[in-house]
C-alpha cells in the first residue's frame, strides 16, 4: 500500500498566522483526502483534492479558510489560514489503499497543530 | 447523509480476555466497511475490513461480522495483549463515496 510522508508533524502557532501542511505519497494516486481530528474526537473530513481541479470541500468547510493545492498526483498542501485556538487540532491526510481502489484509507502520521 | 454510531467509548479489558466494539450505520447503500487503529501519535491504520456480500472476516486474533439486516457490524479482537491498546475506529462507505467514521473507542488491555 501507499506510504505517505507528512510534514511538519507538530507546530506551535501564533492567532491570525497561517501554517502550510504539506503530504507525499510514495505513488500516483487520483484523489487525497484531508481530514481534521479535534483532541479526543473522531475524523472529520475537510476536503478531497484532486489534481487539475479545485478541491471539494465538506459543509462546514471553506476554501478562504482551508485552500489545498494539488499540484500532481503525488503531493498536495492545506493550509489552515488566520488561525484561532479553535484551529488547535490533528490533521491528516489519507489516499486510497493499495495500488487499485480497494476502499481503505491509509493515513499519513498527522499534523499536530496547536494555536495560542 | 450516513451516520456511524460506535459504541463503547471506552473499554477496558485484562490481557487475554475478548474485546468486542460495536458499530450501526444508517445508509443500507454502504456496502464497505473498514476498522482503523489509531496508536498514540500516529494516523489511523486500517486493520481489517469486510464487504457486504460477506458475513465475517477473519484475521489472526481479530475478526469482523456484519449483518446488513440490521445494519450494524462488529469487530472482535481475541486474547487481548498490551499492544492491542489503542484507539479504535469502524467506517462505512458506499463504492464510490467518502468514508463516514465512528467517533471511536478507546481499548485499554491491563497486564
Amino acid at each position: 500500500s501507499a506510504v505517505i510522508s507528512q510534514k511538519p508533524s507538530r507546530d506551535i502557532c501564533q492567532r491570525g498566522t497561517s501554517l502550510t501542511i504539506q503530504c507525499q505519497v510514495d505513488s500516483q494516486v487520483t484523489m487525497m483526502f484531508w481530514y481534521r481530528q479535534q483532541p479526543g474526537q473522531s475524523l472529520t473530513l475537510i476536503a478531497t483534492a484532486n489534481q487539475g481541479s479545485e478541491a471539494t470541500y465538506e459543509s462546514g468547510f471553506v476554501i478562504d479558510k482551508f485552500p489545498i493545492s494539488r499540484p500532481n498526483l503525488t503531493f498536495s498542501t492545506l493550509t489552515v489560514s488566520n488561525m484561532s485556538p479553535e484551529d488547535s487540532s490533528i490533521y491528516l491526510c489519507s489516499v486510497e489503499a493499495g495500488q487499485y481502489v480497494r476502499y481503505g484509507y491509509t493515513f499519513g502520521s498527522g499534523t499536530r497543530l496547536t494555536v495560542v | 447523509g450516513e451516520n456511524v454510531e460506535q459504541h463503547p467509548s471506552t473499554l477496558s479489558v485484562q490481557e487475554g480476555d475478548s474485546a468486542v466494539i460495536k458499530c450501526t450505520y444508517s445508509d443500507s447503500a454502504s456496502n464497505y466497511f473498514p476498522w482503523y487503529k489509531q496508536e498514540l501519535g500516529k494516523g489511523p491504520q486500517l486493520i481489517i475490513d469486510i464487504r457486504s456480500n460477506v458475513g465475517e472476516k477473519k484475521d489472526q486474533r481479530i475478526a469482523v461480522t456484519l449483518n446488513k439486516t440490521a445494519k450494524h457490524f462488529s469487530l472482535h479482537i481475541t486474547e487481548t495483549q498490551p499492544e492491542d491498546s489503542a484507539v479504535y475506529f469502524c467506517a462505512a462507505r458506499k463504492a464510490a463515496g467518502k468514508s463516514t467514521f465512528g467517533d471511536g473507542t478507546t481499548l485499554t488491555v491491563k497486564p
